[in-house]
């Protein structure tokens, strides 16, 4: 059973509007989460993360939510531009005691952003 | 600084084949990890290796083997690839093993097992 679930597996916005790209997890040991961006033939880049001890968290058009009683989280891009039409990875950790958070990524939803 | 590579880029095997694919970075990092991509499911992680020498099971381990005898490479291997095996890869490294530690990843490889 999935932990991290984007229910979306496409999503496509016109240029300039909002995108909003959700992840939901159902481990409520889940403390740290992250967003990861990939194009295509490339590996995945980090984009933004936030603790639950937010819940909100910006860094320029890109902000990340994170409403944990509902156990969601999400990504809003504004505006929206063509380069950032990619493949958009959640993903979840814990942190722990032991020397290694294991990070649990979501299926990935592609975003495609339309001139 | 060429970050995080993978050798191949492309593989087609034959059930039953072995391959061994690997990973190299050049930032120092001490922890490394394999992981595969397959559709709908993300990225499941397969083993890593918190330093140099050391390696540790992760989600799907079964089937794969891995080696760090050298704190910049990590390697992953198949000893009898089954066409379950078909994916992609990714490396990735980080400087250490803590969620706020950023992974870098690889540009992935694609194996096709018949």
């Amino acid at each position: 059973d999935q932990q991290v679930k984007q229910n979306s597996p496409s999503l496509s916005v016109q240029e300039g509007r909002i995108s909003i790209l959700n992840c939901d997890y159902t481990n409520s040991m889940f403390d740290y989460f992250l967003w990861y961006k990939k194009y295509p033939a490339e590996g995945p880049t980090f984009l933004i993360s936030i603790s639950s001890i937010k819940d909100k968290n910006e860094d320029g058009r890109f902000t990340v939510f994170l409403n944990k009683s509902a156990k969601h989280l999400s990504l809003h891009i504004v505006p929206s531009q063509p380069g950032d039409s990619a493949v958009y990875f959640c993903a979840a950790s814990a942190l722990g005691k032991t020397s290694y958070d294991k990070v649990i990524f979501g299926p990935g939803t592609s975003l495609s952003v339309i001139p | 600084n060429a970050g995080v590579t993978q050798t191949p880029k492309f593989r087609v095997l034959k059930t039953g084949q072995s391959m061994t694919l690997l990973c190299a970075q050049d930032m120092n990092h001490e922890y490394m990890y394999w992981y595969r991509q397959d559709p709908g499911m993300g990225l499941r992680l397969i083993h890593y290796s918190v330093g140099e020498g050391t390696t540790a099971k992760g989600e799907v381990p079964d089937g794969y083997n891995v080696s760090r005898l050298k704190k910049q490479n990590f390697l992953l291997g198949l000893e009898s690839a089954a066409p379950s095996q078909t994916s992609v890869y990714f490396c990735a490294s980080s400087r250490a093993g803590g969620s706020y530690n950023e992974q870098f990843f690889g540009p992935g490889t694609r194996l096709t097992v018949l």
